[in-house]
């Protein structure tokens, strides 16, 4: 059973350019979620999906990013216009059908982004 | 303000000895996790302890919980090189189901041979 798909490993774009980064939850596992890692920061939360829905999107940016997860393919977080701000490492997360009490988010290995 | 807040920052020891590191946190919560994240690597897993248990155990690795404190401790004994990583606690808010992860800045800690 693969973990967590995450791609491309590192993308680099030059400012104003998108950024589409990739990702393919474990086998099983219906729930999405992105965060977004600055240097020698913590992971912020952005995004939570389902399949073809939006759950929860408090923590992504009012404008540029965006986010889907399609009935069939990998969930994808495509950033508009990319500024030196947006650098960062972009991880994804999945889990399976959630569980109130407790769960485990399986987090894949990361995008790098850098805008130069 | 910042939810789950690891305590130190760094922390640097010799192999073999134990390392304790703290996590506040301010929300209530439905459980709290902690994770080991190696040098631009993806998170790891290590354990979840619900808010309703007060120590957890798996293998090397100790978690306390104290929700009066709002606050847990991750102890991992007789340190390996290996170890050296930064740990990162995460809370799981009660908040309708339908949250992310909230995480700290995390511990960075180094094991000298």
């Amino acid at each position: 059973n693969a973990g967590v798909m995450q791609n491309p490993r590192h993308l680099v774009r030059r400012r104003g350019q998108e950024a589409r980064l990739r990702c393919s939850p474990m086998k099983g596992h219906s729930h999405v979620y992105w965060y977004r890692q600055l240097p020698e920061e913590g992971l912020k939360f952005m995004v939570y999906l389902q399949k073809e829905n939006i759950i929860d999107e408090s923590g992504m940016p009012k404008e540029r990013f965006s986010a889907e997860f399609p009935k069939e393919g990998p969930s994808i977080l495509r950033i508009q216009q990319v500024v030196r701000g947006d650098s960062a490492a972009y991880f994804c997360a999945s889990s399976p059908a959630r569980d109130m009490s407790s769960y485990e988010q399986y987090f894949g290995p990361g995008t790098r982004l850098t805008v130069t | 303000s910042q939810q789950g807040e690891e305590d130190p920052q760094a922390l640097s020891i010799q192999e073999g000895e134990n390392a304790t590191m703290n996590c506040s946190y301010k929300t209530s919560i439905n459980n709290l996790q902690w994770y080991r994240q190696n040098s631009g690597r993806g998170l790891v897993h290590l354990i979840l302890i619900r808010s309703n248990e007060r120590e957890k155990h798996s293998g090397r690795l100790r978690v306390t919980l104290d929700t009066s404190k709002k606050s847990s401790s991750l102890l991992i004994t007789a340190s390996r090189a290996a170890d050296t990583a930064s740990y990162f606690c995460a809370t799981d808010a009660r908040r309708g189901g339908a949250d992310g992860l909230t995480f700290g800045k995390g511990t960075h800690l180094i094991i000298q041979p």
